[in-house]
């Protein structure tokens, strides 16, 4: 148990699909975010929530859409995705901004 | 823009040999750095981090890492690795501490023979 539960863990769409990954941390953190991970590829950052509040948002394209509504969770909306967006999504969550997260498992997406 | 290089992209040790993991960044300013570690089929986990002070920090499982700023480098070091010490390590630095904006290097496959 990490603190911080994603769901679904797998999850398999097609291009013309809207479909939403979930993040919930339980560790009383303030600052929530989303990370992508490709194969070969550093994580990369791609929003970051404080207080739920945008505070970073990494020049990602608008067919993923964040949303925090409390402290304690974070979506991501998918529509209209590409085959090159299939990768590991990850959401972390901290105290602060200092930057140290805890991490989620991940949610492994395949866009077909 | 900034970015962090880890050098060695697969690395295979023998138990009991000594690691060290390279990691360098891109950036002037001042830094928080971190070395997290992920299992096999497990969440990424923090190691070690250094926000200021002593520049060797002392993490879980053994490892440890320096902070040289004239060389922009935070090494990930272990005198004697374990067969359990099989993971990918990621070096990670937030250079901007208002953002929470982590930059991740490319991570380092370690795999250690029994």
């Amino acid at each position: 148990e990490t603190g911080v539960t994603q769901t679904p863990r797998h999850l398999v769409m097609g291009m013309t699909n809207k479909k939403s990954l979930k993040c919930e941390q339980h560790l009383g953190h303030n600052a929530m975010y989303w990370y992508k991970q490709s194969a070969k590829k550093p994580l990369e950052l791609m929003f970051v929530y404080s207080l739920e509040e945008r505070v970073e948002n990494n020049s990602v394209p608008s067919r993923f859409s964040p949303e925090c509504p409390n402290s304690s969770h974070l979506f991501l909306h998918l529509h209209t995705l590409q085959p090159e967006d299939s990768a590991l999504y990850l959401c972390a969550s901290s105290q602060g901004l200092e930057g140290q997260g805890f991490f989620g498992q991940g949610t492994r997406l395949t866009v077909v | 823009a900034q970015s962090v290089s880890q050098h060695n992209h697969h690395v295979i040790l023998s138990e009991a040999a000594s690691l060290e993991l390279g990691c360098n960044y891109s950036y002037g300013g001042t830094v928080n750095l971190f070395w997290y570690v992920q299992y096999p089929g497990q969440h990424l986990q923090l190691l070690l981090k250094y926000f200021s002070g002593d520049p060797l920090v002392k993490g879980i499982k053994g490892f440890e890492a320096e902070f040289i700023k004239s060389k922009f480098s935070f090494n990930l070091r272990k005198p004697s690795v374990q067969w359990s010490d099989t993971a990918e390590y990621f070096c990670a630095v937030n250079a901007h501490s208002n953002t929470g904006k982590l930059i991740f290097g490319q991570g380092t496959t370690l795999q250690v023979k029994p």
